[in-house]
């Protein structure tokens, strides 16, 4: 299985800041993806980050409030743009192994004031 | 109505008890089944992967997928406080689309 390292564990940001959440992965992986996780709800998927690629965004996110970078098949982050209390959520990053099966970080607590 | 309906509980069990979730869907083409454990500040851990119908078992835990009725279940026997998590089910098509249970969170109680 793949280990996912993800930071910040968890943040408290002003309204209309942003934030980086930085995940790396132990192997080389093609893709990885991004979810919000909000309280009650199933785990959304936000996009999925192809290293080399733009991103691929799902129905209601797009590139300027939630920019992906994917520098290297390892490496990936997420920022949280201009955010508002909206936006409070679990963000959590993922990868599939080799087996196909889908790996999750330990997720960013993010609340924004 | 969502693709994948999962009660949200709270389950509370007593320790040694067999625990029961389930997860009900909507679109026949999901072929992987998969359950995924998530305690309080960490992110999903897969505890169970399963391809269309049938059991499979693991130690405790026991998975079962009935797509004739569009069902699946993981059951817990001999369950211990350990095992108090949110339960997420998920499932795929053959394909990376993903989609997953709003979570069963379940305590067990010493």
């Amino acid at each position: 299985s793949a280990v996912i390292s993800q930071k910040p564990s968890r943040d408290i940001c002003q309204r209309g800041t942003s934030l980086t959440i930085q995940c790396q992965v132990d192997s080389q992986v093609t893709m990885m993806f991004w979810y919000r996780q909000q309280p009650g709800q199933s785990l959304t998927l936000i996009a999925t980050a192809n290293q080399g690629s733009e991103a691929t965004y799902e129905s209601g996110f797009v590139i300027d409030k939630f920019p992906i970078s994917r520098p290297n098949l390892t490496f990936s982050t997420l920022t949280v743009s201009n955010m508002s209390p909206e936006d409070s959520s679990i963000y959590l990053c993922s990868s599939k192994a080799t087996n196909e099966k889908l790996f999750f970080g330990s997720g960013t607590q993010l609340s924004v004031l | 109505q969502k693709e994948v309906e999962q009660d949200p509980g709270p389950l509370s069990v007593p320790e040694g008890a067999i625990v029961s979730l389930n997860c009900t869907y909507s679109n026949s083409a999901f072929q992987y089944f998969m359950w995924y454990r998530q305690y309080s500040r960490k992110g999903p851990e897969l505890l169970m992967y399963t391809y269309s119908s049938g059991n499979k078992e693991d130690g405790r835990f026991t998975a079962q997928v009935d797509k004739s009725s569009k069902y699946i279940s993981l059951f817990i026997r001999d369950s211990q406080p350990s095992d108090s998590a949110t339960y997420l089910c998920a499932m795929r098509k053959n394909n990376n689309d993903m989609r997953f249970g709003a979570g069963t969170r379940l305590t067990v109680k010493p």
